[in-house]
């Protein structure tokens, strides 16, 4: 089966960095992604990863080391506006695009 | 600029009725669409997989007579939720790829806030 394990809720202050871990189970495996959720409002792509190591997209960047089922999602600089819910998520074994979903961190930033 | 259009954003029905949720890709062909649904503080969990030109594919425990999908051009889908009751209450979100590569990447529409009274 394929499961997906990430903390629930985060707290973090303006400007500093925060580190969201994401653990995964699947059969096979077709890479990893990060999303970004505001309260109401749809997902957003941040990221996508594949091969192992740090792949860095301006503030954020993305981990993975597939030897252990583990990913993380770095924040730095943070501001108010990064309050969201961070999302991980692997497609499904045999399916490209579709993809099974975390239950996200909720990141909550404070001044 | 948004490649995934999905309305209405926000609907209120009566319980026993039934709602359409129209879900378009802008300026690119989707052959495959997927439906999600969120209830409040939990994740997205997929409903079903949209195909275009044949029956949707749906998940474990997702009723095909109550949420009916059609998927009729290459840009169009729609989910229909039928006799609508209080607990399909919740924010339904459809998403399309532009490429079918493994590292293409999901977009959503702006999901659809549905409350059954």
């Amino acid at each position: 089966g394929q499961n997906i394990d990430q903390p629930t809720e985060m707290t973090a202050t303006e400007g500093a960095i925060v580190q969201i871990n994401c653990t995964y189970q699947t059969s096979g495996f077709n890479g990893l992604f990060w999303y970004q959720q505001h309260a109401g409002e749809a997902p957003t792509f941040l990221s996508y990863n594949v091969l192992d190591g740090l792949e860095e997209k301006g503030r954020f960047s993305s981990f993975l080391s597939r030897s252990k089922g583990y990913s993380y999602l770095l924040l730095k600089e943070l501001q108010m506006k990064d309050s969201a819910s961070y999302l991980c998520a692997v497609p499904f074994s045999g399916g490209y695009n579709k993809l099974i979903f975390g239950a996200g961190t909720r990141l909550a930033v404070h001044p | 600029g948004a490649v995934v259009s999905q309305h209405p954003s926000r609907v209120i029905c009566k319980s026993g009725t039934s709602v359409k949720i129209e879900c378009r890709s802008l300026d690119f062909q989707a052959t495959t669409m997927f439906w999600y649904r969120q209830f409040p503080k939990q994740s997205l969990m997929l409903m079903a997989t949209s195909n275009e030109g044949s029956k949707a594919t749906y998940e474990q425990g997702v009723e095909k007579d109550k949420f009916l999908i059609n998927h009729a051009s290459l840009t169009l889908s729609t989910l229909t939720v039928t006799s609508a009751h209080p607990e399909d209450s919740s924010f339904y979100i459809c998403s399309a790829s532009i490429g079918t590569g493994l590292n293409s990447p999901l977009h959503f529409g702006n999901g659809t806030r549905l409350t059954v009274t």
